[in-house]
């Protein structure tokens, strides 16, 4: 089975500064996709990042990063130069497997935002 | 970009009722629809996983008798809540799967049975 663990379940940080959220998982595929969704105060759930297990380079999207360690299962996600608008529920998630859908998410991680 | 209407938005229905939400896929085609319930702060809990023009797959654990869903068209799939209870209160969410490994969300339903 295959699992995803998000360690931490609040962190806040100052406006402009950056932060980290956790993720690792647990996979014996080889191929794979892993991803960050964002869910504001509004509960919409919006893509942030996405990495394919394939891709050595570290995906990035402006403000948002990831640090993609597949031998160590884990696939950090950096906000830098954070913003009011970044306050939301963050869910690291995972899918696996040839011809698998499913999507498998974490706990989440809460982030506040502090002016 | 891709959009899922998903509608309504927030429903309140008295104990014993029945509740249908619609997920649409506006300016794409959603062969695979999944159907999430999320509690307050946690995470989302797969409940099913529909396709178009056959039966649903249900999670271990969900009583499919008690959340119908049907997915009769490329851009329409349902969740039926029958006969629902307070503990069926809940936030759902839909999602269709694009293909490539895309997934569009739904903005979700607030269910309140009281």
């Amino acid at each position: 089975a295959q699992t995803v663990t998000q360690s931490q379940p609040e962190m806040s940080v100052q406006e402009a500064e950056t932060v980290t959220l956790s993720c690792t998982y647990d996979t014996s595929e080889s191929n794979y996709y892993l991803f960050w969704y964002k869910q504001p105060p509004s509960r919409q759930m919006i893509l942030v990042i996405r990495q394919e297990a394939y891709k050595q380079q570290n995906a990035t999207e402006n403000r948002f990063s990831v640090n993609f360690q597949k031998a160590a299962k884990s696939f950090s996600l950096k906000i830098s130069d954070s913003q009011l608008g970044d306050t939301a529920m963050y869910f690291c998630a995972f899918i696996g497997g040839f011809g698998n859908e499913k999507l498998t998410f974490g706990t989440g991680t809460r982030l506040t935002i502090i002016p | 970009g891709a959009v899922v209407s998903q509608h309504p938005s927030w429903v309140i229905c008295k104990s014993g009722t029945s509740v249908k939400i619609e997920c649409r896929s506006l300016d794409f085609q959603a062969t695979t629809m999944f159907w999430y319930r999320q509690f307050p702060k946690q995470s989302l809990m797969l409940m099913a996983t529909s396709n178009e023009g056959s039966k649903a797959t249900y999670e271990q654990g969900v009583e499919k008798d008690k959340f119908l869903i049907n997915h009769a068209s490329l851009t329409l799939s349902t969740l039926t809540v029958t006969s629902a209870h307070p503990e069926d209160s809940s936030f759902y969410i839909c999602s269709a799967y694009q293909g490539a490994y895309g997934y569009t969300f739904g903005s979700g339903t607030r269910l309140t049975v009281v």
